[in-house]
């Protein structure tokens, strides 16, 4: 089972918003964790937006607009990033990313279309 | 601002070793962890390690015992070593600069397609 693991789609229109989550394997507990972002668009290296670790312990990359934002499900064991107001140029694929136990973990990347 | 550009030979035969070179402009690599990161057409991302200024590195458990990194100071680069490739090793591999706090890449190069084929 991977570390983490990601919905490989989601789709969305123009305006909405959208959750994109992020699970920790089971027997890996989320509290602890900085959970990092990322958006790549085709053709593109990956592009750090922003990590999450708690109310107080949270940044946002320069640059990365105030409507993408992270929080922590911790009832699903998950990272969550949602994007609001959804533009087309969000459309994308989406990665978390962890470190444990000195590696570095990326889930598997949610295609987000906005359509 | 830090740049990054990866360079090496696009084709690989199998059972041999790929070799990767990143060079650094705009900030010495002296300072810094550095990584290696890569992507299977069409898939997600793979961590393969990083390596620090005093050489010391983390390397992704599953590569390790073919993986070797290193850095040249004098000339900012650093260079990734993976040997015994297979098809499975045919991917757009990137070198990234690693955020000094947190420890995530924050920099990226922007790839270079290595492709493992006889």
């Amino acid at each position: 089972q991977a570390v983490l693991t990601q919905p490989s789609s989601l789709s969305a229109s123009p305006g909405a918003s959208a959750s994109l989550t992020c699970t920790l394997r089971s027997g890996i507990n989320v509290g602890p964790y900085r959970m990092y972002w990322y958006q790549q668009k085709p053709g593109s290296p990956p592009q750090y937006l922003l990590r999450f670790k708690s109310d107080s312990d949270n940044q946002r990359a320069s640059g990365v607009p105030s409507r993408f934002s992270a929080s922590k499900v911790a009832s699903a064991n998950a990272g969550i990033l949602l994007i609001s107001g959804l533009q087309p140029e969000d459309e994308a694929d989406y990665y978390c990313m962890i470190w444990h136990s000195t590696v570095v973990f990326f889930g598997g990347g949610t295609k987000l279309t906005v359509l | 601002q830090v740049q990054l550009q990866e360079s090496g030979p696009g084709l690989v035969k199998p059972s041999e070793t790929l070799s990767l070179t990143c060079t650094v402009s705009g900030g010495s690599i002296s300072s810094y962890y550095w990584s290696w990161i890569r992507q299977p057409a069409g898939k997600g991302l793979e961590w393969i390690g990083r390596i620090y200024k005093s050489g010391s590195t983390n390397y992704n458990p599953s590569l390790k015992s073919r993986v070797t990194m290193s850095l040249d100071t004098s000339k900012n680069q650093l260079s990734l070593k993976l040997s015994s490739v297979t098809a499975a090793d045919t991917a757009v591999y990137y070198c990234a600069r690693d955020e000094a706090l947190s420890g995530y890449p924050d920099y990226w190069g922007q790839g270079t397609l290595v492709t493992v084929s006889s």
